[in-house]
């Protein structure tokens, strides 16, 4: 089966820009997830999505940060405006109920 | 609340070794699933494993063996017989509320380098 699919790979911007970030999770998979991992670090989730609906985004940053699941499928994660600590790699994973996270490549972020 | 702590941050061996990455977790729940990720240079985060914690019985796949024990927290990972494709990071993670399919709560990682 074709993995979790994530695009831009990388992304260069100045702060205060916006950007966002794609993912596309393996088909029939409910369960839709973004992480964010900053360097020399563990991810840690930003949200999470049962279909369309946000059923945890309490680490989400609302002041900056969105995202949507527009039919439960694919998913976007905006930041705007970017700041210098938003320098991470965004991870976005995918799962069937009870079943291990499948994690795609990331999208790594740097902000000058 | 949950934790997980991989105190180990970088080991290095060389090829032929055996190694053991340790990880200790916290949690009150009763039900909960434990996960190994390993990270490669690419980026991409690989499952290995994922144990529930009524299942004590260690388990073997080939060069790798996962030491479960309640009785400590830990979840430590041994590989044999190291290779330089073992050369990543690995992550040891936890999921709260007896799903495995909930969120995962990583540690911090182990940094494996393997030298031929």
């Amino acid at each position: 089966e074709a993995g979790v699919v994530q695009s831009p790979r990388y992304k260069i911007i100045e702060k205060k820009q916006p950007v966002a970030f794609w993912c596309n999770p393996i088909s029939g998979h409910n369960t839709l997830y973004w992480y964010r991992q900053n360097l020399g670090q563990g991810p840690e989730l930003l949200i999470r999505y049962e279909n369309e609906e946000a059923v945890d985004d309490s680490q989400l940053p609302k002041d900056r940060f969105s995202a949507e699941r527009l039919k439960g499928v694919d998913s976007t994660l905006k930041i705007q405006p970017a700041e210098l600590g938003d320098s991470a790699v965004y991870l976005c994973a995918s799962s069937h109920p009870l079943a291990p996270l499948h994690f795609g490549n990331g999208t790594r972020l740097t902000v000058t | 609340a949950q934790k997980v702590t991989q105190a180990q941050t970088e080991i290095s061996v060389v090829e032929k070794e055996d190694v053991t990455l340790d990880c200790v977790y916290e949690t009150r729940d009763t039900t909960y699933y434990l996960f190994w990720y390993k990270q490669p240079p690419s980026g991409e985060l690989v499952f290995l494993i994922r144990r529930n914690s009524f299942d004590e019985q260690n388990e073997i796949s080939g060069r790798y063996s996962w030491n479960f024990q309640k009785s400590t927290s830990s979840f430590n990972f041994t590989i044999t017989a190291s290779q330089v494709v073992d050369s990543a990071v690995y992550f040891c993670a936890l999921s709260e509320a007896g799903q495995a399919g909930t969120a995962l709560i990583f540690g911090k990682g182990t940094t494996l380098s393997v030298s031929s």
